[in-house]
């Protein structure tokens, strides 16, 4: 099975831009979290969906936001870029049911200058 | 509120044990976990361990919970250098289907040859 698969890899914007990132599932998996880690502030949990839905939100503001398609496919979008974005962008896909483990993407390096 | 600690760095020699520590304060936790980050990598799954267990044992890991001081630990039996690594502890926050883990800060473990 393949698994979390995260795109791109690098990205490098500019102060004020946007950007998007991607992530697709394990198959079979409904539920996609998305995660930052910093050297500062370590992993923090920013959104999960589930079944195209939003089902829990971290404390992030309102520049962070995500969605998911119906193939369970999932983007995360983050507006007017700040310098303390610049982050590792991690996704997690589960199946969605009882303790169903998290398994991670290897992540979107985001450097914002 | 909820929250993770680790012991930031662990030195061993090829060939000993390695035991990591965590405490966690969210007395509800259902589940805990461990995970592993590689340089450049996401995070992998080792393994995990349900509040009603004391311990688990997969392989070269062992996990010891005391659900009663709210602390866990990760034994590395024969530690290698391909072990070098970060290891973090996670608990999950609120119910056993939720995305969202609350995270450690991680314990880098150095192996020596």
């Amino acid at each position: 099975k393949a698994g979390v698969t995260q795109t791109p890899r690098y990205l490098i914007k500019t102060r004020g831009q946007q950007v998007t990132l991607s992530c697709s599932p394990i198959s079979g998996h409904r539920s996609v979290s998305w995660y930052q880690q910093t050297p500062g502030q370590g992993l923090q949990f920013l959104f999960e969906y589930f079944s195209e839905t939003q089902r829990n939100k971290g404390n992030f503001p309102g520049r962070f936001s995500g969605r998911q398609f119906s193939n369970s496919r999932s983007e995360m979008n983050v507006s007017t870029l700040e310098l303390g974005d610049s982050a590792l962008y991690l996704c997690a896909s589960a199946s969605g049911g009882y303790n169903s483990p998290l398994h991670f993407g290897n992540g979107t390096r985001l450097t914002v200058t | 509120g909820e929250d993770v600690e680790q012991s930031l760095f662990l030195s061993v020699r090829e060939g000993d044990s390695s035991v990591i520590n965590c405490t966690y304060t969210d007395s509800s936790s259902t589940y805990l976990y461990w995970y592993k980050q590689e340089p450049g990598a996401g995070l992998q799954l080792l393994t995990y361990i349900f509040s009603n267990m004391d311990m688990k044992q997969d392989q070269r890991l062992t996990v010891l919970l005391n659900k009663k001081d709210k602390h866990l630990s990760l034994r590395i039996a024969d530690t290698q250098t391909g072990d070098s690594a970060i290891y973090f502890c996670a608990e999950r926050g609120g119910s056993s289907n939720t995305g969202k883990l609350i995270f450690g800060q991680g314990t880098t473990l150095q192996v020596k040859p």
